[in-house]
């Protein structure tokens, strides 16, 4: 069964550097999101991502957030210089296509950011 | 008001059992509804989709009451696999953003 990946599963850095997260969709899907979810607390939207571009992103997303397709396969998450208050879990998510049924998301395992 | 809402839990039930969740949402035009589960500091894990005819999927029934904006999921026969937080999760019409709640904590107990 055709699954989401992401890579590193934790992260760990110091605070004000820059860390790129990396996940790879479904190959055949064309929407991609990012989620992130601080340790006791529900999950959150950071940004949407589809034909090259941002279709949405939330209050959250900053301009330390940025997002990328570098190739046509990897979808990544930079964090310019990141600060205690981003340490979460960020999922990477995709779907096939704008309304039902296309449009239920599938989560990949996430990567744990810790920001010392 | 938030604009998903669910009881928080947990819910501690015997194995066999037979519980619902329920779930409130604030936006009128939202079009897709979900239930996943989440187990603890995993993924969000789709359970299933919800349908306005509601739907079933073995021990699971999923709800749907538009007119009040509101959604069920109803598990029965419990198992100690079903241990998990249960999350409602609405997806906006603009940009497919999906909203979750908070969750509600399922404890299965032999």
């Amino acid at each position: 069964e055709p699954e989401v990946t992401q890579t590193p599963s934790h992260q760990v850095t110091q605070m004000g550097q820059e860390v790129i997260l990396r996940c790879v969709p479904i190959s055949n899907h064309l929407y991609f999101y990012w989620y992130r979810q601080i340790l006791g607390q529900k999950v959150e939207f950071l940004v949407s991502f589809y034909n090259n571009e941002i279709s949405e992103k939330s209050e959250i997303f900053d301009d330390q957030f940025s997002v990328e397709r570098p190739d046509g396969s990897n979808f990544t998450l930079k964090i310019r210089s990141t600060k205690l208050e981003d340490s979460a879990m960020y999922f990477c998510a995709s779907s096939g296509g704008p309304g039902p049924p296309g449009d239920t998301q599938y989560f990949g395992p996430g990567t744990r950011l810790t920001v010392l | 008001r938030k604009e998903v809402e669910q009881d928080p839990g947990p819910f501690n039930v015997p194995e066999g059992a037979t519980v619902a969740f329920n779930c409130t949402y604030s936006n009128s035009a939202s079009q897709s509804f979900f239930w996943y589960r989440q187990d603890c500091r995993k993924e969000p894990k789709l359970l299933m989709s919800v349908y306005s005819s509601g739907n079933e999927d073995g021990r699971f029934t999923a709800q749907l009451n538009r007119a009040s904006q509101y959604i069920s999921l109803l598990i029965r026969d419990s198992k100690l696999s079903d241990s998990a937080t249960y999350l409602c999760v609405v997806n906006s019409l603009y940009g497919n953003k999906l909203v979750f709640g908070a969750g509600t904590i399922l404890r299965v107990k032999s």
